[in-house]
């Protein structure tokens, strides 16, 4: 079974600093890897995604990941974080095809918190 | 492009009502959906997956009769809390699978759903 760990719940960084959020997976084959951001009371909001090819995926707000296989890791980084950065993040692995349904499993999520 | 919105934002109810939530995707076709809960400070729970023209599928210790889905067509999937009491208190997100493999999975913003 496929399964995502984010080891961080909580993170806190100055606002300016840089940032990486950590996720490992488990998976079976190549997976579809995604980094979703979540503010209170909000859906989910996709920054990146990695399907195939270049391993080190671009996304929106400035983020980036890489994809890691050797590791099983797919950590998001940002060079410099804003305060509007703050927000729960949640690392995703699938597809799940267990019901047919071509699932996602998503990690724990980590709270992200930026210091002025 | 792949747009999901999910309607209401936020719903009250007295308990022993139902309370319909409805998903659209609105610029794509999308033959499965899902239906996540979330507690607050917690991940998304996959509570069922929503398949156009058959019957959802139920993650295990979901109550298929106390949550009823309904996708009778491809840009629409409706969950229904029947009977709500005070536990069914949450955080409900839907998601589509854009088929278009562009961006995989997209969210719609949520329903706070609160039973009084």
């Amino acid at each position: 079974a496929q399964s995502v760990t984010q080891p961080d719940i909580h993170i806190t960084v100055s606002e300016g600093a840089s940032l990486e959020l950590r996720c490992n997976y488990s998976y079976g084959a190549t997976p579809y890897l995604f980094w979703y951001v979540q503010s209170p009371g909000q859906g989910l909001q996709l920054l990146l995604k990695y399907f195939s090819g270049d391993t080190l995926v671009q996304g929106i707000k400035g983020f980036e990941a890489e994809f890691k296989r050797s590791q099983s890791s797919f950590n998001l980084r940002k060079p410099s974080v804003h305060w509007s950065d703050a927000a729960e993040y949640f690392c995703a692995v699938g597809p799940d095809s267990t019901g047919g349904g071509n699932k996602l499993t998503f990690g724990t999520g980590t709270q992200l918190k930026v210091e002025l | 492009g792949a747009v999901v919105s999910q309607h209401p934002s936020w719903v009250i109810c007295k308990s022993g009502t139902s309370v319909k939530i409805e998903c659209r995707s609105l610029d794509f076709q999308a033959t499965t959906m899902f239906w996540y809960r979330q507690f607050p400070k917690q991940s998304l729970m996959l509570m069922a997956t929503s398949n156009e023209g058959s019957k959802a599928t139920y993650e295990q210790g979901v109550e298929k009769d106390k949550f009823l889905i309904n996708h009778a067509s491809l840009t629409l999937s409706t969950l229904t809390v029947t009977s709500a009491h005070p536990e069914d208190s949450s955080f409900y997100i839907c998601s589509a699978r854009d088929p278009r493999g562009r961006v995989g999975y997209t969210f719609g913003s949520g329903t706070r759903l609160t039973v009084v």
